[in-house]
């Protein structure tokens, strides 16, 4: 299992401009989340999914955009960049555990400079 | 709101050596669950170490280590025999048991292991 996969590792953006980072995940989970993470700081909840078709807001949406159409893939749009958007971006995937720990398994993370 | 605060922005220990990193987290929640991860700097998040609130054990994986005080939300990391990979940032994390979807992080404590 290669686990949760994340492209690209490093992106430069201009203000204005848009794009997508790409999640994949291959455990069959549920459960996909995007965090952000900024310098110093620990991370951020900006959106999660409990499954396809389903989405919800974290603590940090705005400025961004999810959709879940496959198990497998969760992608998130950043329609017009803003420097405030300059972050290192990991996604995580879960599933339920009894007991209910669902451990979160994390991407290798996806660096994004806004300029 | 959930806060998770770790206190030590940076930490050091020798080779061999037994290092323990604070955090300290509130909560009105009863039920939860704590998590240790370790970010080095291919900054890919790996799960160290997890605790279930409702469990007085601590929890022990190997050479690492929690001690677990609920009634004064603290939640330590202890790793003995320190070696030169365990050098990275830790961060300490809670998830509610009623929300799994949020969880709360807290701003990393950076451990150099000297050699």
């Amino acid at each position: 299992n290669a686990g949760v996969t994340q492209t690209p590792k490093f992106r430069i953006l201009k203000i204005g401009q848009s794009m997508t980072l790409q999640c994949t995940q291959d455990m069959n989970h549920n459960y996909m989340y995007w965090y952000r993470q900024d310098p110093g700081m620990g991370l951020k909840l900006i959106y999660y999914s409990v499954g396809a078709g389903i989405t919800d807001k974290g603590e940090v949406p705005n400025g961004y955009n999810v959709s879940r159409s496959t198990t497998e893939d969760f992608p998130l749009r950043l329609e017009l960049a803003a420097p405030s958007q300059t972050s290192v971006y990991f996604c995580a995937s879960s599933q339920p555990e009894r007991g209910g720990l669902g451990t979160q398994y994390f991407g290798p993370g996806t660096r994004l400079l806004v300029l | 709101a959930q806060t998770v605060t770790q206190s030590q922005p940076e930490m050091s220990v020798q080779e061999a050596e037994t290092v323990t990193l604070s955090c300290t987290y509130d909560t009105s929640e009863s039920d939860y669950y704590l998590f240790w991860y370790k970010q080095p700097p291919s900054r890919q998040m790996i799960l160290v170490i997890r605790q279930e609130a409702y469990k007085q054990q601590n929890a022990t994986e190997n050479r690492f280590s929690v001690n677990f005080q609920k009634a004064a939300k603290s939640f330590s990391l202890k790793i003995s025999d320190s070696q030169l990979g365990d050098a990275a940032m830790y961060f300490c994390a809670y998830r509610s048991a009623y929300n799994n979807n949020d969880m709360r992080f807290g701003a990393g404590t950076r451990l150099t292991v000297k050699p």
